[in-house]
């Protein structure tokens, strides 16, 4: 299994382009979930989806679009990047409800916005 | 809403030594989950512990245990026998049950001196 894999490793973007930044998992996890990490902020939701086509928003929405046409695939949409957005981006699945059902994450993506 | 406190910005530790990662977090829901993840500096987030808030007993994986004082609302992260591989950013996370959603704080980070 490659478990939560993520591309591309590394972006550079200029202010205002649009870009997908593509999420798999090969563990039938029905919970998927992005976060971005900022120094000193922790781990922060953007959005999470519970199965394919339901989605909701998680703390920081604003400026992202996701959908969930696939138990398998999450990709997080930039529509107009700006320097606000980079950020390390996380792709997390789970196995849902109670229990140790920990979230595996994938390696990142390391974005800018110039 | 749910929250999770990391009051430790930072903490150093003697190899061998033990050392004590401080967690509070606050939630209404009855049923929830704690989480702790690793992340070393090559960046990826690592798994370490569960503790379920009905689990009358604290949870401990090999070198690591948890804390768990559910009316002080604390889920300390004890790592004992710490080792040099042991330096990296802690996070404790908080699920609520009926959510799936994972909740992080701000993180400590650990360094380990021979």
């Amino acid at each position: 299994n490659a478990g939560v894999t993520q591309t591309p490793k590394f972006q550079v973007l200029k202010t205002g382009q649009s870009m997908t930044l593509q999420c798999a998992q090969d563990m039938n996890h029905e919970y998927m979930s992005w976060y971005r990490q900022d120094p000193g902020m922790g781990l922060r939701l953007i959005h999470y989806s519970v199965g394919a086509g339901i989605t909701d928003q998680g703390e920081v929405p604003n400026g992202y679009n996701v959908s969930r046409s696939t138990t398998e695939d999450f990709p997080l949409r930039l529509l107009s990047a700006a320097p606000s957005q980079t950020s390390v981006y996380f792709c997390a699945s789970s196995a849902p409800g109670e229990g140790p059902n920990e979230q595996f994450f994938g390696p990142g993506t390391r974005l800018t916005v110039l | 809403a749910q929250k999770i406190t990391q009051t430790q910005p930072g903490m150093f530790v003697q190899e061998k030594e033990a050392v004590t990662l401080d967690c509070t977090y606050d939630t209404s829901d009855p049923s929830y989950g704690l989480f702790w993840y690793k992340q070393p500096s090559s960046g990826e987030m690592i798994f370490l512990i569960y503790q379920g808030s009905y689990d009358q007993q604290n949870a401990t994986e090999g070198r690591y245990s948890l804390n768990f004082q559910k009316a002080r609302k604390s889920a300390n992260l004890v790592i004992s026998a710490s080792q040099l591989g042991d330096s990296a950013m802690y996070f404790c996370a908080m699920r609520e049950d009926n959510t799936d959603k994972l909740i992080f704080g701000t993180g400590t980070r650990l360094q380990v001196f021979p």
